[in-house]
């Protein structure tokens, strides 16, 4: 089955760049998605289509997909930016989701 | 403004069937660019996804879950349901519904706020 890879957690201090990385094989073949996720809610969709925002996510949030890998990145990152992160796929008709990032803002 | 909302038992007992339904509001469950799916995230830890249905009645389930799931769209009512039947307690979760965007690649746009399904008895 297919897999997304994602590292457990990421530390950035308030004003700088966090990056976050999702590996599937051949994933830049696929379109991906980002969502956040904070205590207690449900998934908010950040990046859609690779590097697409949705209405109303902040430009601080970027992204993009070759190779094996997509990457998100929040820019100027605020300390409302704490949470969840996880990128998500389609192989063929079914999702699958990264194994998560827990994003903190030291 | 779309809304997809879960309702259902909080708690079911091992071996039985856990039963689900979203409601959706401010959209047509009837259309041809979503589908509907579900996902579910036990207590701390990430997201699996369940499966998906378009209306017309064709069904998508995570291979993992294939042979204990059923999924079904009630146009009437802009409804559609999840059935998992001989559960335990590895599947205890927060049960989310959400709207697939067709024409944006499948992005699951659309959320709803989740509902806490706990399996004991």
């Amino acid at each position: 089955s297919y897999e997304l890879a994602q590292p457990p957690s990421v530390s950035v201090s308030p004003g700088q760049t966090a990056i976050i990385s999702c590996s599937g094989d051949d994933l830049g073949d696929k379109y991906a998605s980002w969502f956040q996720q904070k205590p207690g809610q449900s998934p908010l969709l950040v990046i859609y289509e690779n590097g697409k925002r949705p209405s109303g996510i902040p430009a601080r949030f970027s992204g993009s997909n070759s190779g094996n890998t997509a990457t998100l990145t929040i820019s100027g990152t605020q300390a409302m930016d704490e949470g969840d992160y996880y990128c998500q796929a389609w192989d063929y008709n079914t999702a699958v989701f990264g194994t998560g990032t827990k994003v903190t803002v030291l | 403004q779309l809304q997809l909302q879960e309702s259902g038992p909080g708690l079911v007992k091992p071996s039985e069937t856990l039963s689900l339904t979203c409601t959706v509001s401010g959209g047509s469950i009837t259309s041809s660019d979503y589908s509907w799916g579900w996902i579910r995230q036990p207590p701390g830890k990430g997201l699996e996804w369940i499966g998906n249905i378009y209306y017309s009645g064709i069904t998508y389930y995570n291979p993992s879950l294939k042979s204990r799931v059923t999924m079904s769209v009630d146009s009437s009512k802009n409804q559609f349901s999840l059935k998992v039947n001989s559960v335990t307690a590895a599947d205890t979760a927060v049960y989310y519904c959400a709207r697939r965007e067709e024409v944006m690649a499948g992005t699951l746009e659309y959320w709803g706020q989740g509902t806490l399904v706990t399996v004991s008895s």
